[in-house]
């Protein structure tokens, strides 16, 4: 079974600085990777998704993440943090598995944003 | 071009009685998950159904909670005798399917959540 770890459970900022945040899968196939975000209160948007191919993807809100198979890890960056990035962010791994992708989420990395 | 609907947002259930969750997925979407998300733990996959067909439920307790996806009307997740353990954040999303591969793609689109709160 695919699982997904995020180290961090909490990471404060300052606002114009960069961020990475860690995520780590195990699964014995290439994966599908996703990173979401959720605002307090809210459901979950999809940042960015890895399915094949180029292994740096681009995303929304000026996110970006690297696929590195060796080091079976799927880290999110983004150059200079705005206060509105605040949220919680959860990596999520998609299994394959009769046609249909399971997808486990990590448990989440809360990102606080200081002026 | 509505999204994932959910309702109700906010439950409050006594122990003992029943919830029952709604989920209506994005139009040309065929295909819903549901997790679970409790304060600090992430969400837990709970179930991964077809209009009509259940395909995954190995994250569904194995008493009193059930869901079905019926061909007409939205996705409904039941939870029976309630208890204070139940209460949390209920998520549905609804997925595309690769028309070529003709598999899930596993991108998930949420609703708001349905919160559920037992006395």
């Amino acid at each position: 079974a695919q699982s997904v770890t995020q180290p961090d459970i909490h990471i404060t900022v300052s606002e114009g600085a960069s961020l990475e945040l860690r995520c780590n899968y195990s699964y014995g196939a290439t994966p599908y990777l996703f990173w979401y975000v959720q605002s307090p209160g809210q459901g979950l948007q999809l940042l960015l998704k890895y399915f094949s191919g180029d292994t740096l993807v681009q995303g929304i809100k000026g996110f970006e993440a690297e696929f590195k198979r060796s080091q079976s890890s799927f880290n999110l960056r983004k150059p200079s943090v705005h206060w509105s990035d605040a949220a919680e962010y959860f990596c999520a791994v998609g299994a394959g598995a009769g046609g249909y992708q399971k997808v486990t989420f990590g448990t989440g990395t809360k990102l606080q944003v200081i002026p | 071009n509505a999204g994932v609907m959910q309702n109700p947002r906010h439950l409050v259930r006594r122990r003992g009685q029943e919830a029952r969750l709604r989920c209506s997925p994005m139009k040309g979407h065929s295909h819903v998950y549901w997790y679970r998300q409790l304060p600090e733990e992430g969400l837990k996959f709970m179930v991964y159904l077809q209009k009509e067909n259940i395909i995954d439920e190995s994250g569904m307790p194995k008493e009193r909670f059930s869901a079905e996806f019926p061909k007409e009307g939205p996705s409904i997740l039941r939870i029976q005798q309630v208890v204070r353990g139940d209460s949390a954040a209920y998520f549905c999303a609804s997925s595309p399917r690769d028309r070529v591969a003709n598999v899930g793609t596993g991108e998930l689109f949420f609703g708001e959540g349905s919160r559920l709160t037992v006395l």
